[in-house]
């Protein structure tokens, strides 16, 4: 079965810290990889995507993510974290089945910025 | 505005009781998603439509029913069979089912509590 894990339950980090996020999928086809965040109080939105070409994905504020197809893994990566990083961070994946796209989410790793 | 909306925002349930947990969305998209967020476990899957008149079960679909027969609307019931249904509901929706390639964008949640 297709499963997506995400390591860092629960990261703290100062402000200006480096910030790498782990994400690795189990499944072995052709995938589209996500990374989507939930800020405090508001919807889950997308960060990022994957889908061919380039493995280094560059999203919103600053974030990217490098897919490495070799060890199953789309870790997600910001230089310098600001307070307003805080959020949840969830890493999915999506394959086509059988027609049907079928998502996988990660289990989620909650940031904490620290000013 | 597009976008995706969940009703009501809290909801109380008497053990034993059913309930329908509303979505609707005017985005015009075809696929709708229902996940389960439990604390430490992510989104979990519970149903999905690709297409009107039409829905998959996903991971944890046992408890649940839905149904579609708008193209804008996929409302969740949640039956007294659900073992344990107080949890937050996120309803998502996506351009095509079909293929690999759509982010899904998502409603605000409806936070489910059986007393």
């Amino acid at each position: 079965a297709q499963s997506v894990s995400q390591h860092n339950h629960h990261v703290i980090l100062s402000e200006a810290a480096s910030l790498e996020l782990g994400c690795n999928y189990s499944y072995g086809g052709t995938v589209n990889l996500f990374w989507y965040v939930q800020y405090p109080g508001q919807h889950l939105q997308l960060l990022l995507k994957y889908f061919s070409g380039d493995p280094l994905v560059k999203g919103i504020k600053g974030f990217e993510a490098e897919f490495i197809k070799s060890k199953f893994s789309f870790n997600l990566r910001k230089p310098s974290v600001q307070w307003s990083d805080t959020a949840e961070y969830f890493c999915a994946v999506n394959k086509n089945s059988g027609g049907y796209q079928k998502v996988t989410f990660g289990t989620g790793t909650k940031l904490q910025v620290i000013p | 505005d597009g976008g995706i909306t969940q009703s009501p925002k809290y909801l109380f349930r008497k053990e034993g009781q059913n309930v329908t947990l509303s979505c609707e969305q005017n985005l015009n998209h075809d696929a709708m998603y229902w996940y389960r967020q439990d604390p430490g476990q992510g989104l979990r899957l519970i149903y999905y439509s690709q297409i009107v008149n039409d829905f998959q079960k996903g991971d944890i679909a046992e408890g649940y029913s839905v149904s579609r027969e708008k193209k804008e609307s996929f409302p969740l019931t949640v039956t007294s069979a659900q073992k344990n249904p107080t949890a937050f509901y996120l309803c998502a929706s996506s351009i095509e089912g079909g293929g690999s390639y759509n982010e899904q964008f998502f409603g605000p949640g409806t936070r489910l509590t059986v007393l």
